[in-house]
This record gives structure tokens, C-alpha cells and sequence, in this order.
């Protein structure tokens, strides 16, 4: 899978929207991205993925730039449960390697 | 999606023991991972397993981790004889379809080495 580079730490007021930026510069015709994040000691938990078209669901919105050579998680109103790690992979879709590469991650701080 | 539910949560050993960690299985899931994060460390993976074989291995399942479900029961990780450097959170994973499908975590167990 194709490495991904995150900022270690951001921090987000709470109510406001929290970009979170990740750059995969080397990513694959068919690799997607994919957005976990860790809240705590707990599972990482599955939030969203992509191939190319932007995405949202319940928890967050995916734009992917059009060259899928970077892209940004978006919160759109962050609150104080949404600081956690998170994390921003990239994978094939097939049936080998088909592990989760986790990375350091960004910290999100979600402040009052 | 229905997180998968691992036991036990907390598992404190000693060196030398062997240790059995068990996932929950959901009926139509089939493709299970294991995956262990060391205190301060990144989540990293150990193993995938699909039709009561191991699909993929890293370098950190060695001889002394293996991984079963007999007859449908519960998905298994067992630690032959635990070291000090095996203490971390323990994570299992879940696909409903594919080995290619989104991983769904279960909450971990956290096991402790003396």
C-alpha cells in the first residue's frame, strides 16, 4: 500500500468544522482511501473511503483532489467526542495485502 | 455494521504463559483479522484468516501466536508462551464479504505481561 503523510496534531474549536488534510502522492489506480480513527485505547473505528469521487456519510464528508494525490476529512461540526486520532490509509480492494497499513496519524483536539 | 465483541477485555499473565483471546463471531462474517497496538505505538497487523485458513501473516506472528475457529465458534488468538514484549491492546477485525470490504474493529483486549 502507498504511505500517507498526516500532521501529527490539529486542533479544532468546538461547533466548527475540522479539516483534516492527508497526502498520498503515490497512491495507486486502484487503491482507495479509507479514514479510521481511535478514540482513546478503543478499536479504531471505520469512519469513511473513497476511490475517487468525493463521499459523505452520517459522520463525515471525503473530497478527494482530482489528481487522488491528497485529500481531506471533513467534520462538519466537530464536538468535544470527536477528539481522537485519526487516520488516513490507502489499500487495493482484491484479495491479497489486504491488511490495514496504520501510520502516526493526526491528533485531532476538539477544544470548548 | 455491528462492531465485532472480543473476551476478555483485560488479561494480566505471566511471562511464560499461554494466553487465549477470543472475538465474538457474528454468523455470516467470515473474514476475520487480528491486529495488537503496544502502548504509545501504532495499530499494527498480525494476521488474516478467511475459511479456517490463515490468508496473510506478518512478521510479528511468529510460532508462538496461532489462530483458530473451530466449528464456527469463537475467532481465536492464542499466545503460546507470552513475553514481556507481548503486552498491548489485542484487536480483532471483521469484513462481512470480501478480504477486499471495510474492516470493522471490535473494542480490543488489553493484555499485561509480568
Amino acid at each position: 500500500d502507498a504511505k500517507t503523510t498526516q500532521p501529527p496534531s490539529m486542533d479544532c474549536a468546538e461547533g466548527r468544522a475540522a479539516n483534516l488534510p492527508c497526502n498520498h502522492s503515490t497512491i495507486s489506480g486502484n487503491e482507495y482511501v479509507y479514514w479510521y480513527r481511535q478514540i482513546h485505547s478503543q478499536g479504531p473505528q471505520y469512519i469513511i473511503h473513497g476511490l475517487k469521487n468525493n463521499e459523505t456519510n452520517e459522520m463525515a464528508s471525503l473530497i478527494i483532489t482530482e489528481d487522488r494525490k491528497s485529500s481531506t476529512l471533513i467534520l462538519p461540526h466537530a464536538t468535544l467526542r470527536d477528539t481522537a486520532v485519526y487516520y488516513c490509509i490507502v489499500r487495493v480492494h482484491n484479495n491479497a495485502g489486504n491488511m490495514l497499513t496504520f501510520g502516526g496519524g493526526t491528533r485531532l483536539m476538539v477544544k470548548p | 455494521e455491528p462492531e465485532v465483541t472480543q473476551t476478555p477485555s483485560h488479561q494480566v499473565t505471566q511471562m511464560g504463559q499461554e494466553v487465549i483471546l477470543r472475538c465474538v463471531p457474528i454468523s455470516n462474517h467470515l473474514y476475520f483479522y487480528w491486529y495488537r497496538q503496544i502502548l504509545g505505538q501504532k495499530v499494527e497487523f498480525l494476521v488474516s484468516f478467511y475459511n479456517n485458513e490463515i490468508s496473510e501473516k506478518s512478521e510479528i506472528f511468529d510460532d508462538q501466536f496461532s489462530v483458530e475457529r473451530p466449528d464456527g465458534s469463537n475467532f481465536t488468538l492464542k499466545i503460546r508462551s507470552t513475553k514481556l514484549e507481548d503486552s498491548a491492546m489485542y484487536f480483532c477485525a471483521r469484513t462481512k464479504t470480501g478480504l477486499g470490504e471495510t474492516q470493522y474493529f471490535g473494542p480490543g483486549t488489553r493484555l499485561l505481561v509480568l
